[in-house]
């Protein structure tokens, strides 16, 4: 079992619904969890953080955590071709070192 | 805009051939990350530093890589001597840590490199 786990994809999401991305961890121990967004070809940009459980919204996105379940997901809303990329989950396991998932490959259609 | 900067850009080299990245982190942050980036393997953390100390390489092959931080404004991933499964993206990030919460990864552009 790898210790982040996403969906690969790709999903695929008409422009404007809501798109869904979901992560699971493996280390219950684990305190700080990330989204970032990485675009073909150039690197990953930091898209949320969140440290506590329950939800944190900025803009269009929210991060939702439930430690007790182990996973973490991120909410876009009102999704724009833009938005098309490629989403990492990334994991502190407690010494900075963060944990990355395969990410998965998100497509809004126009 | 403060920013992490990797050179080069691009590196095409043969087989053998020693192979050298540079990074520059954000001004004033503490922490460097060097990863790799392959379709197949994802991200993979190669080796990070704090305050310019080595913290972990395990993730490096310890016969063909090293990694430096000469300065603070400066980190380095060496390869000697390249091999055609070195080839991949090496990304460079920073951070600046000061305790719980504070653990966020800025990334530069990245080096892609090529060993034929």
């Amino acid at each position: 079992q790898k210790e982040v786990e996403q969906n690969s994809g790709p999903l695929s999401v008409p422009e404007g619904a809501i798109a869904s991305l979901n992560c699971t961890y493996s280390d219950r121990g684990s305190q700080s969890f990330f989204w970032y967004r990485q675009y073909s070809g150039k690197s990953p940009e930091l898209i949320m953080s969140i440290y506590s459980n329950g939800d944190k919204e900025d803009g269009r996105f929210t991060a939702q955590l439930n430690k007790a379940s182990q996973y973490v997901s991120l909410l876009i809303r009102d999704s724009q071709p833009s938005d098309s990329a490629t989403y990492l989950c990334a994991v502190n396991r407690g010494n900075y070192q963060l944990i990355w998932g395969a990410g998965t490959k998100l497509i809004i259609k126009p | 805009d403060a920013r992490v900067t990797q050179t080069p850009r691009d590196k095409v080299t043969e087989m053998g051939q020693e192979v050298t990245m540079r990074c520059q982190p954000i001004l004033g942050h503490n922490t460097v990350f060097w990863y790799r980036q392959t379709m197949m393997q994802g991200l993979e953390l190669l080796a990070y530093f704090r305050n310019r100390a080595p913290l972990d390489d395990s993730g490096m092959p310890k016969d063909r890589f090293s990694a430096e931080m000469p300065d603070a404004t400066l980190a380095t991933l060496k390869i000697q001597p390249s091999e055609p499964r070195d080839s991949a993206v090496y990304f460079c990030a920073s951070g600046l840590v000061r305790g719980e919460g504070t653990d966020t990864q800025y990334f530069g552009p990245g080096t892609r490199l090529t060993v034929l």
